[in-house]
């Protein structure tokens, strides 16, 4: 068991649905990340969280969007997605933004029908 | 442009074998050089990192060997078990502000009893 907890483990939406993804890490950790992985593919970055602001966002579309409540806590809101969107969902954390490694959850497996 | 490049795609290994996998990397930036072990329905779990000052790290039977002058790193796994059956990815941080993790396609190794 990793200690990235992320919840829901499955998720099926339609197109018009909104819904949001959670990751939770107390490790005291201070740098947040959401990836996405395709089938057979390496995570991609998403978005970074650093000390609760958002610092890296690597031109995700805004049907994608991250809020980081607090130090412990990282959402990811979905709304308009679209059949493409559907993968895995990985987030990950540091203990600050410039010192590794990165540890991840099991991830979000979100399917958009 | 991929910025790790990692091979090969996949490997058969017979039981108590080697298991060897490559990367290599053009950006001298890149400061940590971690490999995470995948498997399905999972999220990528560390499994041992080097920096660049350092030419071999062994941790029991994986060990990460790193040319700094060819830019290159490779993971060594000495007598593989079919539960080392995975996905390996070797990975490069750039640590500029925050951490910025690039990570190879991806070996899919198969160990046969």
């Amino acid at each position: 068991d990793t200690e990235v907890t992320q919840t829901p483990k499955h998720l099926v939406m339609g197109m018009t649905n909104k819904k949001s993804l959670k990751c939770e890490q107390h490790m005291g950790h201070r740098a947040m990340y959401w990836y996405k992985q395709k089938a057979k593919k390496p995570p991609e970055l998403m978005f970074v969280y650093s000390y609760e602001k958002l610092s890296i966002n690597e031109s995700v579309p805004s049907r994608f969007s991250p809020e980081c409540p607090n130090s412990s806590l990282l959402n990811l809101h979905l709304h308009a997605l679209q059949p493409e969107d559907s993968a895995l969902y990985l987030c990950a954390s540091s203990q600050s933004p410039d010192r590794a490694p990165l540890h991840f959850g099991n991830g979000t497996r979100l399917t958009v029908t | 442009q991929q910025q790790v490049k990692q091979s090969p795609q996949s490997l058969i290994v017979q039981k108590g074998g080697i298991s060897i996998i490559n990367c290599a990397y053009e950006n001298t930036a890149f400061d940590y050089f971690p490999w995470y072990q995948q498997f399905p329905g999972k999220g990528p779990a560390l499994l041992i990192a080097i920096r660049p000052d350092v030419s071999e790290k062994k941790e029991g039977r994986f060990t990460i060997s790193f040319n700094k002058s060819a830019k290159q790193f490779s993971l060594h796994i000495m007598d593989s078990q079919p539960g080392d059956s995975a996905t390996y990815f070797c990975a490069a941080l750039l640590q500029t502000g925050a951490n910025n993790l690039f990570f190879g396609t991806g070996t899919r190794l198969t160990v046969i009893p």
